[in-house]
């Protein structure tokens, strides 16, 4: 099936610290969107994206639909300890019937 | 109501019994999705319904994975004959039309003893 790749899967962060990660795709994508899940919690939506090129952002968070609709990235700045969790990227191929296809996650946690 | 409702939270089940689990979607959402996640891994896609049918029911692991939805709004997905490997949380999500944002409920983790 489809496959985004979502990068990197895990990560260390120290408080102050901005913070990157990435999905990419061989597909073109009509809409990518950012979540961020807590243990024992759903995900809940952060950033949604719809055309190429856009940036948005939410807070300290920014997110990019990239220019080539095959990627995104979301960026936390001046990390705090709460932003500690998995974030997921999703999105919605072109063309497909609606399915959200969702990378494997980018898991932050506190440097010791 | 204000967000998906999940129900129920939790589910333990006896290998070989069905289940059935439910979901309420946003008020006046159209689309709605039923995703997977086992301990510690991504979600999984099962199915979507736009409305009351499924366009893509393509994730469903096996035959004995089924679901509905009536009326557009809730979503029922039923596990016959449980296997240990079906343990996992179970997230519903919805979205005002297919493309829009798609919020999560809870979800329901069943667990198969």
């Amino acid at each position: 099936g489809q496959q985004l790749n979502q990068s990197p899967q895990s990560m260390f962060i120290q408080e102050g610290e901005d913070v990157s990660m990435n999905c990419t795709s061989s597909s073109i994508f009509n809409t990518w969107l950012w979540y961020k899940q807590d243990p024992g919690e759903g995900p809940v939506l952060l950033i949604a994206l719809y055309k190429a090129g856009e940036l948005t952002s939410n807070g300290r968070l920014t997110a990019q639909f990239g220019t080539t609709r095959k990627d995104s990235f979301l960026n936390i700045s001046a990390s705090i300890p709460s932003d500690v969790g998995i974030y997921f990227c999703a999105g919605q191929l072109r063309g497909s019937q609606g399915n959200l296809i969702f990378g494997k996650g980018t898991k932050l946690s506190v440097k010791p | 109501g204000a967000g998906v409702s999940q129900s129920p939270s939790n589910k333990v089940t006896e290998k070989g019994k069905d289940v059935e689990l439910r979901c309420d979607p946003i008020s006046g959402h159209t689309a709605l999705y039923w995703y997977r996640q086992s301990l510690g891994q991504g979600l999984e896609f099962l199915i979507y319904f736009q409305g009351n049918s499924a366009p893509d029911k393509s994730g469903l692991p096996s035959d004995r994975f089924s679901a509905e939805r009536t009326g557009g709004s809730v979503s029922t997905l039923t596990i016959q004959r449980t296997q240990q490997e079906d343990s996992a949380v179970y997230l519903c999500a919805s979205s005002l039309v297919y493309g829009a944002e798609a919020f999560f409920g809870q979800g329901t983790r069943l667990t198969v003893v």
